[in-house]
């Protein structure tokens, strides 16, 4: 079963409108998690590295101030896209990695991406 | 930084073998992974190599040579629902680093 949950899986709203998503870590505390967005036919581009009780760390080029994210609890991360706009659609995917598990591998778990439709 | 290349599409026949290629240039390297992603959905995982040689994984099968920066997956007797995008990743640090993705590869399974 999914190990990295997901909310909302859909979004379509008004341009101007902030838009929160959720991403728990179900059987697992993560002090970690990541935010990718990928646009249609391309890549999972990293915009964020989620930090539980701490800022954010963001990636080049992603504006802080538009991608507000906070990681509350060890199992909660949430990513707010404020006054949302048409070339902020996308597919948003959160990401967690599991420390207990994998060896040297440890496995990086997907959520199953919420997408965001601004009209 | 981290760079990955990958084909963009390949298109094999249902049953037939196909073989995805992926070079990687790092600064660190802590394993290359392999994830499937179909139309509309979230990646899956598939397959991880942090040591030269093959893994083998049913149907699936994925090679790393470090020396070379180089790896590929190996899918066998394909179906037609191996139709999807495929990406290889690599993470540079260990601990709690995020995978970096190639550009992925749009394979096309044809009857």
């Amino acid at each position: 079963g999914a190990v990295v949950s997901q909310h909302p899986s859909w979004v379509i709203c008004k341009s101007g409108t902030s838009v929160k998503i959720e991403c728990r870590s179900l059987d697992f505390q993560a002090t970690t998690m990541f935010w990718y967005r990928q646009f249609p036919k391309q890549s999972l581009m990293l915009m964020a590295t989620s930090n539980e009780g701490s800022k954010a760390t963001y990636e080049q080029g992603v504006e802080k101030d538009k991608f507000l994210i906070n990681h509350a609890s060890l199992t909660l991360s949430t990513l707010t896209v404020t006054s949302a706009h048409p070339e902020d659609s996308s597919f948003y995917i959160c990401s967690a990695i599991d420390p207990t598990g994998g060896g040297s591998n440890q496995p990086q778990h997907f959520g199953d991406g919420t997408r965001l439709s601004i009209l | 930084g981290q760079s990955l290349e990958q084909p963009s599409e390949v298109t094999a026949v249902e049953g037939a073998i196909v073989q995805i290629n992926c070079t990687y240039q790092t600064s660190g390297f802590y394993g290359l992974s392999w994830y499937q992603q179909h139309d509309g959905g979230a990646p899956t995982f598939l397959s991880y190599n942090a040591l030269d040689g093959l893994e083998e994984t049913g149907r699936f099968s994925s090679f790393l040579s470090r020396s070379d920066s180089y790896g590929y997956l190996l899918l066998q007797e394909l179906q037609m629902k191996d139709s999807a995008s495929y990406f290889c990743a690599v993470r540079d640090a260990g601990g709690n680093t995020p995978l970096v993705f190639g550009k992925g590869t749009r394979l096309s399974v044809i009857a």
